[in-house]
Parts: C-alpha cells; sequence; structure tokens
C-alpha cells in the first residue's frame, strides 16, 4: 500500500542532544509537510518542501532544520532540543494535483 | 490567535443520531476547507473538503456545510457509528495556499 512512514515512532532523546526524526513516502507527492502538535493543540506547520524548494514559516526556530535528499525521504533535525520540543511530529505529503495532504502516524518526541 | 477555531473540545452522541462539528475561522481570504479525522497512535485521514464556490458537499454519511458570510463551516455524521468515535480537525489552507491552518480538534465519542 501506497503511504507515509515516519520512523521511529517514539524517540526519547536528552535536553540539548540532536536528533533527528525522519518521513518516507511512496505515493511520489512532490510537496512534503513537518508539523509540531503539542498536546491538546492544533497542529502547527514547520516548514514544507516543493520538490527540493524549501519554505520555513517565519515562526518556526532556527534550531529546527529539515533535508529532502530525494522525492521519497525527508529528515527533521532538532539541533539542541529543549523540554518545549517535546510534542508529536507529523510528516505529511500532497501530491501537486489535490488539496488533500496525507499524513504519517506521527513521531512522537520525549526530551529528558 | 487561531485563525481557525473549534470551539467545542468534545461532543457526546448516541449510535444512530446525527453528530455536528463545528469550526469557525477568522480570515475570510481562506477558499478552501477540510475535515481530518485522528484515531489515537495514528496520524490524520482526510475525511471530507469544500472550496469557498460551494456550500455544501456531501460524500456518503458525512455532509460539510460552508457559510461564508458567517465564516462558519460544521460537519456532519448522519448515522454516527461508534467507529466514529475519534479527534475531528477543521482545516484551512492560508492565504498563498502553502499552508494547512488547523483548529485544535474535537473528540466525538459515538455510544452504542
Amino acid at each position: 500500500d501506497a503511504m507515509v512512514i515516519q520512523n521511529p515512532r517514539y524517540q526519547v532523546t536528552q535536553f540539548g542532544k540532536p536528533v533527528t526524526l525522519s518521513c518516507s513516502q511512496t505515493l511520489n507527492h512532490n510537496v512534503m509537510y513537518w508539523y509540531q502538535q503539542k498536546s491538546s493543540q492544533a497542529p502547527k506547520l514547520l516548514f514544507h518542501y516543493y520538490d527540493k524548494d524549501f519554505n520555513n514559516e517565519a515562526d518556526t526556530p532556527d534550531n529546527f532544520q529539515s533535508r529532502r535528499p530525494n522525492t521519497s525521504f525527508c529528515f527533521l533535525d532538532i539541533r539542541s532540543p529543549g523540554l518545549g520540543d517535546a510534542a508529536m511530529y507529523l510528516c505529511a505529503t500532497r501530491p501537486d494535483s489535490s488539496y488533500e495532504q496525507y499524513f504519517g502516524p506521527g513521531t512522537r518526541l520525549t526530551v529528558t | 490567535d487561531q485563525q481557525v477555531k473549534q470551539n467545542s473540545p468534545s461532543l457526546s452522541v448516541q449510535e444512530g443520531r446525527i453528530s455536528i462539528l463545528n469550526c469557525d475561522y477568522t480570515n475570510s481570504m481562506f477558499d478552501y476547507f477540510l475535515w481530518y479525522k485522528k484515531y489515537p497512535a495514528e496520524g490524520p485521514t482526510f475525511l471530507i473538503s469544500i472550496s469557498s464556490i460551494k456550500d455544501k458537499n456531501e460524500d456518503g454519511r458525512f455532509t460539510v456545510f460552508l457559510n461564508k458570510s458567517a465564516k462558519h463551516l460544521s460537519l456532519h455524521i448522519v448515522p454516527s457509528q461508534p467507529g466514529d468515535s475519534a479527534v475531528y480537525f477543521c482545516a484551512a489552507y492560508n492565504q498563498a495556499g502553502t499552508a494547512l491552518i488547523f483548529g485544535k480538534g474535537t473528540t466525538l465519542s459515538v455510544s452504542s
């Protein structure tokens, strides 16, 4: 089945220790998104890629970086995680021809 | 400030009855709206959408109504089933059409 896959599903990292979350897709969609969702809050867009073009939201902290080496993969790097970065991180994809975004299951990040 | 608001955090409905989930938005430039459904430990899944040129869109048991003058949309589920118990997110594309802006969600519980 075509899908959006996120690994790992659960990640624990220490305060200040860099961490990378990964997302892959078999849908061949050219747009990919990273969202952050804190408890009982709305998912909040961090950045998105239109093909290889990177688009950063204005209020995304510099601590968050992203890489998209090819169509299928996208990574979220948190350079120095703080306690406030504990959240669910959702990856989504979208074909150019549609408004519908397809979400992965998310990675729950815990910062100790 | 929230641009997409779901003012009811939760809703309880009996099986077979109608569920009505509400959503308000503040930006009159939003022109495409989506509803997503989320089960625990899964990513959001697309349910139904509506363009601002329409006032109603129907898909099986799900109907979305849009009232542009009131900046309000609602999702009707008829008849409600226990499997519909989930968190429902309302979302709108920003003016540039590049990012989804989500509400905080409404948790629907359908009892048998």
